[in-house]
């Protein structure tokens, strides 16, 4: 099955600071997508991001499918953003299947 | 986006019982689902692909018997957690794809077996 690496898997910032969270994956993939998983566990869907480029507002993310690799770019971090960022690839019809994650930790 | 939900959000049970869990697509058909558990600061574990109208499939290491799926509906599926232990512990968590291929997650259930 499809591999998926998460880096870095842990994360400081101060309010403010951008970062950038790098996923690879091991098989071509028809199918991407980020979440961040809030306090109490739900998975709020950040990107469906297959190929190309996409943003929404602060949040930016691309995906090379090629090169098996999807990056999520965070910019002027804000308190709130702190938490677990997942990426999870899939192939047509099955599963996603998910990294460990990032945990991102932005303080005051 | 797609809504899925799930009942209950949280449910504390004595061991040797059952729990079923209920997820729901609330505004498109999903002929496929899937269960994820999630044990304390890890990732998603897929357990089985629930499929309307067939059997599930299992993920390797997952126990069918214990864990039984229902997808009676196109719009509804449901894991029971048979005969829970407190090794059953954890949180689950269930997803369906909407039209253009999106998957979407129920808010998840936490399951405490005491």
């Amino acid at each position: 099955g499809i591999q998926v690496e998460q880096s870095p898997p842990d994360l400081i910032l101060q309010e403010g600071a951008n970062s950038t969270l790098r996923c690879n994956f091991s098989d071509s993939v028809n199918n991407l997508q980020w979440f961040h998983q809030n306090p109490w566990g739900q998975l709020i869907n950040l990107f469906y991001i297959p190929s190309g480029t996409k943003q929404n507002g602060r949040l930016s993310a691309t995906t090379v499918a090629t090169e098996r690799y999807s990056l999520l770019y965070i910019s002027s971090s804000q308190t709130t953003d702190s938490g677990v960022y997942f990426c999870a690839p899939g192939q047509a019809g099955t599963a996603l299947i998910f990294g460990k994650g990032t945990t991102l930790s932005v303080s005051s | 986006g797609a809504v899925v939900s799930q009942h209950p959000s949280w449910v504390i049970c004595k061991s040797g019982t059952s729990v079923k869990i209920e997820c729901r697509s609330l505004d498109f058909q999903a002929t496929t689902m899937f269960w994820y558990r999630q044990f304390p600061k890890q990732s998603l574990m897929l357990m089985a692909t629930s499929n309307e109208g067939s059997k599930a499939t299992y993920e390797q290491g997952v126990e069918k018997d214990k864990f039984l799926i229902n997808h009676a509906s196109l719009t509804l599926s449901t894991l029971t957690v048979t005969s829970a232990h407190p090794e059953d512990s954890s949180f689950y968590i269930c997803s369906a794809r909407g039209a253009n291929a999106e998957a979407f997650f129920g808010q998840g259930t936490r399951l405490t077996v005491v």
